[in-house]
């Protein structure tokens, strides 16, 4: 079955340092890719997306890009802010078939002024 | 136009007994799916509903069901409540199904505590 393996938490940053959230994946077929972000109490905003191989999905200063030949999708940013800190879920939803998108665990990121 | 919105925001209930959850869709939006956040096991797909059919189930037990009404608005009930089901209940709609790539979007869940 589908999976999405996210680096475990939590990450600790100073304000301004870059970050990286590892996501790899396992699919069959070609699905989509997704970073969510939730911040304390409240559900889930969708951050970026990327719907095929190469595609690189960005906003609000973040970017992943859609690997297929190394199935990852890693999340990063080049200063994070400490209005960044939140958790972050990789995603997927896979081609064809069946919609049951699969969450990553969720990355805890703690950014410090 | 307003987001997805959740009923109640929060609630408390004792083992063996029933709840229903409320979640109406963005306007336009035709399809909603559910989801069991929880520290343990992460966020897992309970089902989804369109057109007040369910399309899609995960793996829970029967105790939780749900329902689509023709407006869209959906309804999720656990029944015989367990300890364990204390958990942040997610529910996110979409325009059309069946398109993998569209987007979900998200209420603000509904926290519920079994004690």
């Amino acid at each position: 079955g589908n999976s999405v393996t996210q680096m475990e938490g939590p990450v600790t940053l100073s304000e301004e340092a870059f970050l990286t959230i590892n996501c790899t994946y396992t699919a069959t077929g070609y699905p989509s890719l997704f970073w969510y972000v939730q911040y304390p109490g409240e559900g889930l905003q969708l951050l970026l997306k990327a719907t095929k191989a190469d595609d690189k999905g960005s906003n609000k200063g973040f970017e992943a890009t859609y690997r297929k030949e190394t199935t990852s999708f890693h999340l990063e940013k080049g200063s994070v802010q400490v209005s960044d800190s939140a958790v972050y879920f990789c995603a997927l939803s896979s081609s064809g078939g069946s919609y049951i998108p699969t969450f990553g665990r969720g990355t805890s990121l703690i950014v410090h002024p | 136009k307003a987001g997805v919105t959740q009923t109640p925001r929060y609630l408390i209930k004792t083992r063996g007994q029933q709840v229903t959850l409320s979640c109406s869709p963005i306007s336009g939006h035709r399809s909603v799916s559910w989801y069991q956040q929880t520290p343990g096991q992460g966020l897992q797909f309970l089902f989804e509903y369109f057109s007040e059919t369910q399309r899609n189930k995960g793996n829970f037990p029967g105790r939780f069901s749900g329902r689509q009404f023709s407006n869209s608005r959906s309804e999720m009930n656990v029944s015989t409540l367990e300890l364990g089901d204390s958990a942040l209940y997610l529910c996110a709609s979409r325009f059309v199904p069946g398109q993998e790539q569209e987007t979900q979007y998200f209420g603000p869940g509904t926290r519920l505590l079994v004690l």
